[in-house]
């Protein structure tokens, strides 16, 4: 099945330790997206790439940076975490904006961030 | 700028019974998109129904169905004959019609937690 995959589910990191959270697509979508989601708090939007085309969101911080390297793979760089990022972490994929009405979001499992 | 409120941080609903889950929301947008996602514990969101602002008939999807009410801003779900499987935290979500064409940017509320009590 078509899918939205993010590894690893789960991830420990030490305070100011770079980390990596990865997000792959079997759909073709052409936008993936990240959001950071704390406990009992909506989602919120990072960024998103429209294909190679990189849009940050306003107050994202800049301790956050993002790699597509090709149209299947997305990459979550947290540069130096603090025990404030701890999160889940969601990727999700959408159509080129136009193609259809709604154009959906399919989203991954999300990973869980622990900052020790 | 848009915002999403879900007032009922967690409701618990019988099994078979029915259950309205609450959401209000801000925009000076005249036409946008609604949904209900689901997000079971551990696993990934689903979209569960979405309703479009110039439609005035309410959504339906098999259990699931909505009362938009737009004048008031309102967007709520209800689920008929509650399972099991219902259990999860259910978002409320915003969409503008139009982001410049770049972008299907969501707005989400905080969420509420159902339990299905067997």
């Amino acid at each position: 099945d078509a899918m939205v995959i993010q590894n690893p589910r789960y991830q420990v990191t030490q305070f100011g330790k770079p980390v990596t959270l990865s997000c792959s697509q079997t759909l073709n979508h052409n936008v993936m997206y990240w959001y950071q989601q704390k406990s009992s708090q909506a989602p919120k939007l990072l960024f998103h790439y429209y294909d190679k085309d990189f849009n940050n969101e306003a107050d994202t911080p800049d301790n956050f940076q993002s790699r597509r390297p090709n149209t299947s793979f997305c990459f979550l760089d947290i540069r130096s975490p603090g025990l404030g990022d701890a999160a889940m972490y969601l990727c999700a994929t959408s159509r080129r904006p136009g193609t259809e009405t709604y154009n959906e979001q399919f989203f991954g499992p999300g990973t869980r961030l622990t900052v020790l | 700028a848009q915002t999403v409120t879900q007032s009922q941080p967690e409701m618990s609903v019988q099994e078979a019974e029915t259950v309205t889950l609450s959401c209000t929301y801000d925009t000076s947008e005249s036409d946008y998109y609604l949904f209900w996602y689901k997000q079971p514990p551990s696993r990934q969101m689903i979209l569960v129904i979405r309703q479009e602002a110039y439609k005035q008939q309410n959504a339906t999807e098999n259990r699931f169905s909505v009362n938009f009410q737009k004048a008031a801003k309102s967007f709520s779900l209800k689920i008929s004959d509650s399972q099991l499987g219902d259990a999860a935290m259910y978002f409320c979500a915003y969409r503008s019609i139009n982001y410049g064409g770049a972008t299907n940017k969501l707005i989400f509320g905080t969420g509420t937690l159902l339990a299905v009590q067997p």
